[in-house]
């Protein structure tokens, strides 16, 4: 069964701290996704990432963060400068075509950021 | 902004009773999701139903969906303990943030054997 995994599992860092989290999505999926949750909270969408470049983007996502995808492989999410409230859990996630069109998230199985 | 809210909040039954969770949102839709998760696991996904779609079944598993109440349901029958877990509705936009899938606050159920 094909999955998509994430690194690292659990990352500590400072606060201002920039930090950068890893993807490896579904190989022939073309659409990629951050969400993030907060413990106990509800799962909150990022991003969606599409032909090299932002397709969606929420509120949260602002100028601290920004995606990439550097290789074939890989989707990364970078937060430059760390703040306590980024402290949460952070959700890879990818779909062979857009959600729009009733394709379904295959997700990772999180990063937890803690920000001291 | 156009979500997903489930009620309840939280649910709590015994093994072999039904568990019925609710989802409702705001803004017309593409199509419906409903997703699992263990504690502290990602999500996996379990159903789509789309808007032209009344009723949808797979295992034990029945999601309707009203759109004129814009509303959904996610009816696990025969619970088993192993189905405690939260359970998510998330939607995408009939316009706009048609690359955007929006989870509701989910359901936790608890089974108890």
């Amino acid at each position: 069964e094909p999955e998509v995994t994430q690194t690292p599992s659990h990352q500590v860092t400072q606060m201002g701290q920039e930090v950068i989290l890893r993807c490896v999505p579904i190989s022939n999926h073309l659409y990629f996704y951050w969400y993030r949750q907060i413990l106990g909270q509800k799962v909150e969408f990022l991003v969606s990432f599409y032909n090299n470049e932002i397709s969606e983007k929420s509120e949260i996502f602002d100028d601290q963060f920004s995606v990439e995808r550097p290789d074939g492989s890989n989707f990364t999410l970078k937060i430059r400068s760390t703040k306590l409230e980024d402290s949460a859990m952070y959700f890879c996630a990818s779909s062979e075509n857009g959600v729009g069109g009733a394709n379904v998230l295959t997700f990772g199985a999180g990063s937890r950021l803690t920000v001291l | 902004s156009q979500q997903g809210e489930e009620d309840p909040q939280a649910l709590s039954i015994q093994e072999g009773e039904n568990a019925t969770m609710n989802c409702s949102y705001k803004t017309s839709i593409n199509n419906l999701q409903w997703y699992r998760q263990n504690s502290g696991r990602g999500l996996v996904h379990l159903i789509l139903i789309r808007s032209n779609e009344r009723e949808k079944h797979s295992g034990r598993l029945r999601v309707t969906l009203d759109t004129s109440k814009k509303s959904s349901s996610l009816l696990i029958t025969a619970s088993r303990a192993a189905d405690t877990a939260s359970y998510f509705c998330a939607t995408t936009r009939h316009s706009g943030g048609y690359n955007k899938l929006i989870f509701g606050a989910g359901t936790r159920l608890a089974v108890h054997p």
